[in-house]
């Protein structure tokens, strides 16, 4: 199985702050990775796919990047609505597999 | 719009069985996979299970193969998830979710609200 490590598990950043989230997959996953945004209580919502493309309706001060191995997503602003946890997740290799998340919260 | 319901979660005895079911709409269902995807409580998401648009593919994740089965009735826009030999670590909420192709899984692009299901004695 694919291994997906996020880091950093869990930070605090200040409103207008740029936020930067790292994924790293345990192999070549070419660009087959997706990030996805769970507020509290609430179901995943797919961010970007293909590693760097937006889905529609997604604000963008949302980014990704990456190839390979090694992904980032960025928050160019972070806003208080941005308050929830991250998950990067690969679909180069059944199974799917995601990171363990990154949960991002308002200093 | 694309709206996913899911039902038929609930507390079920280590060894029982349940069904649950995801009702779709906003979409040509018979079009693309589809997923289901649990998370247990506090804890990351795991990939369960996918079936192709036709219903003629499916795979499973390791842990539930051979005590899960997922199956889909187009002619009902319903994906389903039967579960048997539960266990304790089956304990989570069952999310469905649309995937963008027909064949195989790859990215989750609409979920459902999810359906708690609880192992326990």
């Amino acid at each position: 199985d694919i291994q997906m490590t996020q880091s950093p598990s869990s930070l605090s950043a200040s409103v207008g702050d740029r936020v930067t989230i790292t994924c790293q997959a345990s192999q070549d996953i070419s660009n087959f990775l997706n990030w996805y945004q769970q507020k509290p209580g609430k179901a995943p919502n797919l961010l970007i796919y293909d590693a760097s493309y937006l889905q529609p309706g997604v604000p963008s001060r949302f980014g990704g990047s990456g190839s390979g191995t090694d992904f980032t997503l960025t928050i160019s602003s972070l806003q208080p609505e941005d308050v929830a946890t991250y998950f990067c997740q690969q679909y180069d290799n059944l199974p799917l597999t995601f990171g363990g998340g990154t949960k991002v919260e308002i200093k | 719009e694309v709206q996913l319901v899911e039902a038929g979660g609930g507390l079920v005895q280590p060894g029982g069985s349940l069904r649950l079911s995801c009702e779709v709409s906003g979409f040509t269902f018979s079009s693309y996979a589809m997923n289901w995807v649990r998370q247990a409580p506090g804890k990351g998401l795991e990939w369960v299970s996918v079936i192709s648009g036709s219903g003629d593919s499916a795979n499973y994740a390791d842990s539930v193969k051979g005590r899960f089965t997922i199956s889909r009735d187009n002619s009902k826009n319903t994906l389903y998830l039967q579960m048997s030999r539960v266990r304790a670590g089956d304990t989570a909420v069952y999310y469905c979710a649309k995937d963008v192709v027909v064949v195989a899984a790859a990215t989750f692009e609409f979920w459902g609200r999810g359906t708690l299901v609880t192992v326990s004695s």
